[in-house]
């Protein structure tokens, strides 16, 4: 079965520490793989995207995700965080027929001065 | 920019209402998501349509919701009677059929009183 799961519910950083929020995915074929940010009160933006090629990916807002396929994740990060960067962060797998979507459960991320 | 645009950006109603929601895609694109999201259960798609017609609505409870695609500019979802367990921010997606990536809207806040 098709499922994404971010193992971190929450996560608090210092600002200006580095960043890494977590995913794994259990996917029948070729995945798809993309990261979500969404501030409160809006809808979802999308970050980064994994289709296929490089490994490592880079993505808006000075964020990039590394593909491993041996270990079926593809985990944010970011070198050094921002105030701004506070917001839920979202994974999710699609497939490269069709556009069904899986969406992990999010992870609330803190910045703190 | 081009953006998905939902209507109401809130709404707050009695118990027994009918609410419906409405969605303008992305001109172009010709795959349309609802996803409902609360705290309790994340975000969960309620249904998804290609090119007009529904793929997928399995999420979604039929006895008091309903979601359709009257055209390729408008997606609405209803739900009749309105219940306060329904309360929740209600978002639509589109996408690309070869560009997979989602787009969301702001989404439409909910509150069944």
């Amino acid at each position: 079965a098709q499922s994404v799961t971010q193992p971190d519910i929450h996560i608090t950083v210092s600002e200006g520490a580095s960043l890494e929020l977590r995913c794994n995915y259990s996917y029948g074929a070729t995945p798809y793989l993309f990261w979500y940010v969404q501030s409160p009160g809006q809808g979802l933006q999308l970050l980064l995207k994994y289709f296929s090629g490089d490994t490592l990916v880079q993505g808006i807002k000075g964020f990039e995700a590394e593909f491993k396929r041996s270990q079926s994740s593809f985990n944010l990060r970011k070198p050094s965080v921002h105030w701004s960067d506070a917001a839920e962060y979202f994974c999710a797998v699609g497939a490269n027929t069709g556009n069904q979507f899986y969406f992990g459960t999010g992870t609330s991320l803190t910045v703190i001065p | 920019d081009a953006r998905v645009t939902q209507t109401p950006r809130h709404k707050v109603t009695e118990m027994g209402q009918e609410v419906t929601m409405r969605c303008q895609p992305i001109l172009g694109h010709n795959t349309v998501f609802w996803y409902r999201q609360t705290m309790m259960q994340g975000l969960e798609l309620l249904a998804y349509f290609r090119n007009r017609a529904p793929l997928d609505d399995s999420g979604m409870p039929k006895d008091r919701f309903s979601a359709e695609m009257p055209d390729a500019t408008l997606a609405t979802l209803k739900i009749q009677p309105s219940e306060p367990r329904d309360s929740a921010v209600y978002f639509c997606a589109s996408a690309d059929d070869r560009a997979q990536p989602q787009h969301f809207g702001d989404g439409t806040r909910l509150s069944i009183l």
